[in-house]
Formats: structure tokens, C-alpha cells, sequence
């Protein structure tokens, strides 16, 4: 199984910073990831996939990039409503995996 | 409108069976693979099995393999998971999820662009 993992596993910040989460693949996955934001108590939504592909409706601030075995999620300008625990998802393997997450809080 | 809503959810002893479903509106059901996620408490996101439109391609997580059964009705739109021996570790609020396919320069990416609600499975005796 592809095993991805996730750095920091949670990070502090304040409204208004550059946010940058990174995730890595056990091998190489191509394009084959997605992001995804989840608050407390609800559903996963997603917000890039193919590494880089910005999910409509999901704010331009938000972006991806990477390939291969490295990817990185951006917030340009982190906004209230951001706080809240970020997953990669590789879609390589058809047996998909997560990555462990990364916790967004204030600071 | 995307909606999915799970239901079966509840409290089963270790070894126990549960059956979940997921009833789905809002679009082409039988045109999309469908997804079972689950999230232990507090824990993060674990991709659970996935099965094409016409159920002709299935696949499950190791962790689940030979004890979970994951299947559809296309004609009712519902998705189903059929778990039998569950155990403790089994514990997780339950997803059901809408695969998505996008096509760019000769290549299918895939990814999950809707999810239900969630619907909790308790294993405890």
C-alpha cells in the first residue's frame, strides 16, 4: 500500500499568514492528490485535487502543488474560517490512502 | 443537489454484523464508483472500499478485507456495507462518499467530491 504522510502534524497561526502544509507519498504517485479540509463535526471537503486543481467554489487563496512523491497546500492569507485539519489523499493506488492530517489552529 | 445520507449506525458487540446504507439524489447514481470512508474518534480519515458504477470493480483496505462487504443498488440509488466481525478497532463514524473522475492531457485522476453526513458504529461489549 502507498503510505502518505503529512507535516507539521498541527500548526499554529494567525489570521492573515501564509500557510504552508506539506505531504509525501511512499512512492511516486504522478499527480495523483488530493486535499481536503475538514471542522469539527463535519464531512471532509475537498479543495484541490490532481495536486493542483482548485475545486470550484473553493477560494483562489487555497492552492497545491507538487508531483511525484512531494506536495505542498498553500493558504496565501489565512482566514478565519481556515481553521480546521487538512488531509492529502493519494488516488494512485485504486486502494486510496490518507495522510494523517494537519490541524490548523489559532495562535 | 449532491445529497448522500447514511443510516444503520449503532452500538454491536465484537464479533457482531451491522449493515449500513447510504441513499443517494441529486445525480446519475449508477454513473459514478462510490466510496466508504470511516474516521475513528479523533482520529484522521481511513479509506475503507470503493466499487465502480455497474459493480463490476471492488476494492477494500487491508484492515477490512474478508469481513466487510461493500455493495450497490443502482436501481433503489443506495450503497450498502455489509460488516460482519466487526471488532473494536472498527470503531468510526462511517462516510459515504462520491468518487469523481477528471480527464487532463490522456490521464484520469480521481478524487471524492461529495460525502454524507456520517453515521457512528460503536463495537463495544
Amino acid at each position: 500500500d502507498i503510505q502518505m504522510t503529512q507535516s507539521p502534524s498541527s500548526l499554529s497561526a494567525s489570521v492573515g499568514d501564509r500557510v504552508t502544509i506539506t505531504c509525501r507519498a511512499s512512492q511516486t504517485i504522478s499527480s495523483y492528490l488530493n486535499w481536503y479540509q475538514q471542522k469539527p463535526g463535519k464531512a471532509p471537503k475537498l479543495l484541490i485535487y490532481a495536486a493542483s486543481s482548485l475545486q470550484s467554489g473553493v477560494p483562489s487563496r487555497f492552492s497545491g502543488s507538487g508531483s511525484g512523491t512531494d506536495f505542498t497546500l498553500t493558504i496565501s492569507s489565512l482566514q478565519p474560517e481556515d481553521f480546521a485539519t487538512y488531509y492529502c489523499q493519494q488516488s494512485f493506488s485504486t486502494l486510496f490512502t490518507f495522510g494523517p492530517g494537519t490541524k490548523v489552529d489559532s495562535k | 443537489e449532491v445529497q448522500l445520507v447514511e443510516s444503520g449506525g449503532s452500538l454491536v458487540k465484537p464479533g457482531g454484523s451491522l449493515r449500513l446504507s447510504c441513499a443517494a439524489s441529486g445525480f446519475t447514481f449508477s454513473s459514478h464508483n462510490m466510496h466508504w470512508v470511516r474516521q475513528a474518534p479523533g482520529k484522521g480519515l481511513e479509506w475503507v472500499s470503493s466499487l465502480s458504477g455497474r459493480s463490476n470493480y471492488i476494492f477494500y483496505a487491508d484492515s477490512v478485507q474478508g469481513r466487510f462487504t461493500i455493495s450497490r443498488d443502482n436501481a433503489k440509488n443506495s450503497l450498502y456495507l455489509q460488516m460482519n466481525s466487526l471488532r473494536a478497532e472498527d470503531t468510526a463514524v462511517y462516510y459515504c462518499a462520491r468518487d469523481f473522475d477528471y480527464y487532463s492531457s490522456g490521464t484520469y485522476y480521481k478524487g471524492i467530491d461529495y460525502w454524507g453526513q456520517g453515521t457512528l458504529v460503536t463495537v463495544s461489549s
